[in-house]
C-alpha cells in the first residue's frame, strides 16, 4: 500500500457543525501532516505529527483540532469554522529520518457555508 | 528562512515542444529540494527530488530537473511535452528537521503549465 487515504473527498458544513476529516496510510510513516490550500495557492503547513505526537503547530485558530489516534490514522476536528476556512485540506506522511518527500492525499474539499 | 521562487505564473508551450519550469531556492544549508505536480482538485503527485550527486535528476513521467548550485536554481524539464502533462507545478524546499525526525516543505507559489495541441 504506498497512498495516503483521505475521507470524506467533499464536505459541506454549516457554521455551527461539527465535523472531520480523516487520514489514514499503511506505509509506516512516522509523520503526517496537514496542509490547507487555497484555490491556485501553494499548500500551508497547519500542523506536524511525529511518532503520534504532535510536533508543530502553525499558529492554527483552535477551531481546527488535530487528533493521531494511532501511527495510521490522523483526524482533523472542524468546529465553529467561517467561510474563509473553505479550501482544500491535505494530509501528508513521510518517512522519519529519511531524505524522501511527502506522499500527499487527495485532499478534503471543504466549503463552509 | 529557507524559500523557494518560480517566476513564472503560468508557462504555455506547444505539444511536442521541449518545456522548462523555473524554480529557484534560497537555504542556509544543503538544498534538499523537491518538484510536485497537482492536477485539478487532486492532491499533489512527487516528481522528482534532489539530495545530493548528480545535477540532472530524472523523475516521474520523462521529467527532469537540474540543479545548478552557482545559480541556486532546480528548474523542471521535458524534452517533448504532452498535453496530459498541462497541470500546476509545485517546486518545494525541505527545511531544518522540525523535531523527531520530521520536516517541513516549503513551496513556491505554483506554475501553471499549459500543453496547447
Amino acid at each position: 500500500d504506498t497512498e495516503v487515504t483521505q475521507t470524506p473527498k467533499h464536505l459541506v458544513m454549516g457554521m455551527t457543525n461539527k465535523k472531520s476529516l480523516k487520514c489514514e496510510q499503511h506505509m509506516g510513516h512516522r509523520a503526517m501532516y496537514w496542509y490547507k490550500q487555497k484555490a491556485k495557492k501553494p499548500p500551508e503547513l497547519m500542523f506536524v505529527y511525529s511518532y503520534e505526537k504532535l510536533s508543530i503547530n502553525e499558529s492554527v485558530p483552535s477551531r481546527f483540532s488535530p487528533e493521531c489516534p494511532n501511527s495510521s490514522l490522523l483526524n482533523l476536528h472542524l468546529h465553529a469554522l467561517q467561510p474563509e476556512d473553505s479550501a482544500l485540506y491535505l494530509c501528508a506522511s513521510s518517512q522519519l529520518g529519511e531524505l524522501y518527500g511527502y506522499t500527499f492525499g487527495s485532499g478534503t474539499r471543504l466549503t463552509v457555508v | 528562512a529557507q524559500s523557494v521562487a518560480q517566476p513564472e505564473d503560468q508557462v504555455n508551450v506547444a505539444e511536442g515542444n521541449p518545456l522548462t519550469v523555473k524554480c529557484t531556492y534560497s537555504v542556509s544549508g544543503n538544498p534538499y529540494l523537491f518538484w510536485y505536480v497537482q492536477y485539478p482538485n487532486r492532491g499533489l503527485q512527487f516528481l522528482l527530488k534532489y539530495i545530493t550527486g548528480d545535477n540532472l535528476v530524472k523523475g516521474s513521467y520523462g521529467f527532469e530537473a537540474e540543479f545548478n548550485k552557482s545559480q541556486t536554481s532546480f528548474h523542471l524539464k521535458k524534452p517533448s511535452a504532452l498535453v496530459s502533462d498541462s497541470a500546476l507545478y509545485f517546486c518545494a524546499v525541505r527545511d531544518a528537521n522540525s523535531g523527531a525526525g520530521s520536516y517541513q516543505l516549503t513551496f513556491g507559489k505554483g506554475t501553471k503549465l499549459s500543453v496547447i495541441p
